[in-house]
């Protein structure tokens, strides 16, 4: 099975701290994706990644940026949190672009980030 | 841009009848189509995927529909227990460059009451 860890369940920050929230998969995915989760708003896409060093911005990507060294670390970072960012922040991966255009994508359970 | 409606915030129904839960989407015309659960709490979780191509998809209980002229995706739920209560959601997925990304609706959250 594939197994999507984001490093912190639940996290608080201080408005304007530069924050970083992880995420590893295990299994060779060549895409990841970062969402955020807001009641009533669904997921929205930030960033996905098609390969290591590659990235490609979502539909919020303003006041986020990514980091993707390795193929299986996946990182978000808040550049200056502003409370508005508190929300449910989700990372996926899926196989690969070259072999289907069609794979699900597998989440991890997400972060709950608080900016106070 | 695309735009993914589903049915109803919240759906209740009694432990025993058939779920149907509907997704409508408007300006694309996706490749595929996607089903997922999620508990609270929980990332979602994929359950079923079906092809434009492709009519109806099944997996025990479930069943997907999906229909290009309507621009519409039934997923039903046939002998409903307490333990389907979750969100569901649907999600689009294309072609060309961004290949892998997928568009996802709000979700409708089923609970289903003994």
């Amino acid at each position: 099975d594939v197994k999507v860890t984001q490093s912190s369940r639940y996290l608080v920050k201080r408005t304007g701290e530069k924050v970083f929230l992880e995420c590893v998969q295990d299994m060779d995915h060549e895409n990841m994706f970062w969402y955020r989760q807001d009641p009533g708003l669904g997921l929205r896409l930030i960033y996905f990644s098609y390969d290591v060093k590659m990235k490609e911005k979502g539909d919020i990507p303003e006041g986020y940026s990514v980091s993707r060294e390795k193929k299986e670390r996946f990182s978000l970072i808040l550049e200056s949190a502003s409370t508005n960012q508190t929300s449910m922040y989700l990372c996926a991966s899926s196989l690969g672009r070259v072999l289907s255009s069609n794979q699900p994508q597998h989440f991890g359970d997400g972060t709950r980030l608080s900016i106070l | 841009s695309q735009k993914i409606e589903q049915n109803s915030e919240a759906l209740n129904i009694q432990e025993g009848k058939t779920a149907t839960l509907t997704c409508n989407y408007t300006n694309y015309s996706p490749a595929y189509l996607q089903w997922y659960r999620q508990d609270p709490g929980r990332g979602p979780v994929f359950l079923l995927l079906i092809r434009e191509n492709e009519k109806e998809k099944r997996k025990e209980r479930l069943k997907v529909t999906f229909d290009t002229t309507l621009k519409q995706s039934l997923f039903h739920i046939t002998a409903s227990q307490p333990a389907d209560s979750a969100t569901y959601l649907c999600a689009l997925g294309g072609r060309g460059s961004t290949l892998g990304r997928l568009y996802f609706g709000r979700g409708t959250q089923l609970t289903v009451w003994p």
